[in-house]
């Protein structure tokens, strides 16, 4: 399936690393998110961006840094994190943001920080 | 009250019988609601969203009741490719601006042959 792509799809980085996940959506949607999934926890919604434009921010850490240059385009800058930040990192597009409209995840990056 | 509760099984439920599993949820204001599946170490993928009238999809039949603020998924005649872990995910309703998805834990689902 080729909807929502992530790299990379595994990544182990040291706390003094600075690393960058990529997420492209080939949907044509206008909204896309950054989720966390930590081992016995739900999924945790990070950022969320309509059009370009950030539209929130979940109480991340500043080691956590989004980019979003286009509609079809997502990053996430990691600097200086710790290891409770290894997760697995989902990508999500939607048609938009509004509420009803169904999210499509890419297949993740499963980060490890020693 | 959490978010979204789901009992976090896992179900152990034989090939070919019918398996029903609930979800509660906190936010009166939701509008939304979906069920999702994950495999074992794979993204979260769209089952179905649960529609107020209920709805079917083949083997599948969801059904929302807001008064109780519970959504249920009941799956018939199981199969061995049904083995996942379901998450219940409701959005937030807070109405018109950016409305990212609150996902349950999940319930965890073995068919067994």
């Amino acid at each position: 399936e080729t909807g929502v792509t992530q790299t990379p799809r595994h990544l182990v980085m040291g706390m003094t690393n600075k690393k960058s996940l990529k997420c492209e959506q080939h949907l044509g949607h206008n909204a896309m998110y950054w989720y966390k999934q930590s081992a016995k926890k739900p999924l945790e919604l990070m950022f969320v961006y309509s059009l370009e434009e950030r539209v929130e921010n979940n109480s991340v850490p500043s080691r956590f840094s989004p980019e979003c240059p286009n509609s079809s385009h997502l990053f996430l800058h990691l600097h200086t994190l710790q290891p409770e930040d290894s997760a697995l990192y989902l990508c999500a597009s939607s048609q938009d943001i509004r509420d009803g409209y169904e999210q499509y995840f890419g297949p993740g990056t499963r980060l490890t920080v020693t | 009250r959490k978010e979204v509760e789901q009992d976090p099984g896992p179900f152990n439920v034989p090939e070919g019988a019918t398996v029903a599993f609930n979800c509660t949820y906190s936010n009166s204001a939701s509008q939304s609601f979906f069920w999702y599946r994950q495999d074992c170490r794979k993204e979260p993928k769209l089952l179905m969203s649960v529609y107020s009238s209920g709805n079917e999809d083949g083997r599948f039949t969801a059904q929302l009741n807001r008064a109780s603020q519970y959504i249920s998924l009941l799956i018939r005649d199981s199969k061995l490719s049904d083995s996942a872990t379901y998450l219940c995910v409701v959005t937030r309703g807070s109405g018109g601006g950016a409305d990212g998805l609150t996902f349950g834990k999940g319930t965890h689902l073995i068919i067994q042959p």
